[in-house]
């Protein structure tokens, strides 16, 4: 089946440094990806719709100079969180689908559990 | 966006049935109903998906309302590798994205 990967698995950085986390569709083309973020014990909050080629669309109250994702490629989508503090410490997930309809499933990454100290 | 309403949580025991249902009275004619269900700390996992007809896979099957303001999730036979938050999701389009709502967290007793 469509398998989504998402690297690191777990990152630890200090206050004020930037990390990035990568998300690659390893058996089909994503035109499109999907990164979401998840706080403990609740759901998943949609961040961003990464589209290859062209700039992410930002859901509201995200901040686009702070979470920065590049899609160059149909394989790969990055995002970056700059200038990381505390409050950005959470679970990062990244989807993708094989097709652009709503008649496919989605396929998830493993997750991304980032730590600002 | 149509949004969709699950039970907090759901309990079955082990080897016996579990119907989890999902109401999504706002749904249009074009969304797709799809499940997710996800264990601690790790992503999503896709179950299943209908528009209008009742499907059937591997893991699960879905029954679909006739005027499709509501569904039901079924696992026919809860194992302890079920226990998970479980999400019932419109695809909507046209962005096609994936909103979650809280979903329903399943315990599987032994």
């Amino acid at each position: 089946g469509a398998v989504v990967s998402q690297h690191p698995s777990r990152v630890i950085c200090k206050s004020g440094t930037s990390v990035k986390i990568e998300c690659r569709s390893l058996d089909f083309q994503a035109t499109t990806m999907f990164w979401y973020r998840q706080f403990p014990k609740q759901s998943l909050m949609l961040m961003a719709t990464s589209n290859e080629g062209s700039k992410a669309t930002y859901e509201q109250g995200v901040e686009k100079d702070k979470f920065l994702i590049n899609h160059a490629s149909l394989t790969l989508s990055t995002l970056t969180v700059t200038s990381a503090h505390p409050e950005d410490s959470s679970f990062y997930i990244c989807s993708a689908s094989p097709g652009q309809v709503q008649n496919s499933p989605l396929h998830f990454g493993n997750g991304t559990r980032l730590t600002v100290t | 966006d149509a949004k969709t309403t699950q039970p907090n949580s759901m309990e079955s025991n082990e080897e016996e049935p579990v119907h989890l249902p999902c109401n999504h009275s706002t749904i249009s004619g074009t969304d797709y109903i799809h499940w997710y269900r996800q264990l601690p700390s790790q992503g999503p996992e896709y179950v299943i998906h209908g528009l209008t007809s009742n499907v059937n896979n591997r893991m699960a099957s879905l029954a679909i309302a006739e005027d499709r303001k509501s569904s039901t999730l079924i696992l026919h036979r809860a194992t302890l590798r079920d226990a998970a938050v479980y999400y019932c999701i419109l695809r909507a389009p046209p962005a096609d994205d994936m909103r979650f709502g809280a979903g329903t967290r399943l315990t599987v007793k032994p």
